[in-house]
């Protein structure tokens, strides 16, 4: 029930592109994106919704395809401060009103000079 | 606005000495609750989450205990801890389904 992101790990150097892959292999309505920097806290970043558009976050968007129950995180001309791990959340089966999500592994996502 | 808080930031404790993390949430009502655990360099493990108050549900079995004796203050103990208890212990809250949640700054536990 986890959801699988891809790849594990990415080093960049700034200004360049990324993409990040989360896929489920259940139905999903609804995929959530954090960014969670070196001995902080996870922080929200998107929530992506069945049949909703496109989302950005500064020069950070994300997409999300139904059919292929896969949502991708792109990170336009990386900086440095987009270090970081990245998981994506997905609600948990049965979750009803709880909120409870389950997260990816996590993408670790290291930005050089 | 909303702030959720977590104390103490940093704990050092021995094998089999009890634990007690506190959560509190301000600006929100009845929102939902949760505690995640982080071991070094790894994922966020769901232990506990809240609906209301008294409402606990646990995700993973272990000598780990939740309780919300208020609307926004959420509380996890232990009577006697493990090793393997070590990690990054994060708060969260949410407001209904699908909903996105907000961590607090997190409790870094060292059980020796």
């Amino acid at each position: 029930q986890q959801p699988v992101q891809s790849p594990q790990a990415v080093i960049l150097r700034e200004g360049e592109d990324a993409v990040i892959n989360c896929s489920s292999s259940k139905a999903l309505y609804s995929v959530h994106w954090y960014r969670q920097k070196h001995g902080e806290a996870p922080v929200f970043l998107m929530i992506l919704l069945k049949g909703g558009e496109q989302m950005r976050h500064e020069k950070i968007s994300a997409s999300f395809n139904e059919k292929k129950q896969q949502s991708s995180l792109y990170l336009t001309a990386s900086q440095l401060s987009y270090s970081g791990t990245y998981f994506c959340g997905t609600p948990a089966r049965g979750s009803g009103n709880t909120g409870k999500l389950i997260f990816g592994q996590g993408t670790t996502l290291q930005v050089k000079p | 606005s909303q702030t959720i808080h977590q104390w103490p930031a940093t704990l050092v404790q021995p094998v089999g000495s009890p634990l007690s993390l506190e959560c509190t949430v301000e600006g929100t009502s009845n929102p939902n609750l949760y505690w995640y655990r982080q071991a070094a360099g790894r994922g966020l493990q769901l232990l506990f989450y809240s609906v209301g108050i008294g409402q606990i549900s646990s995700e993973v079995p272990q000598n780990l205990s939740a309780s919300r004796p208020q609307d926004r203050q959420f509380i996890l103990s232990s009577k006697k801890l493990l090793l393997s208890d070590s990690g990054f212990y994060l708060c969260a809250w949410s407001l209904g389904l699908a909903a996105e949640q907000y961590f607090g700054p997190g409790t870094r536990l060292t059980v020796t």
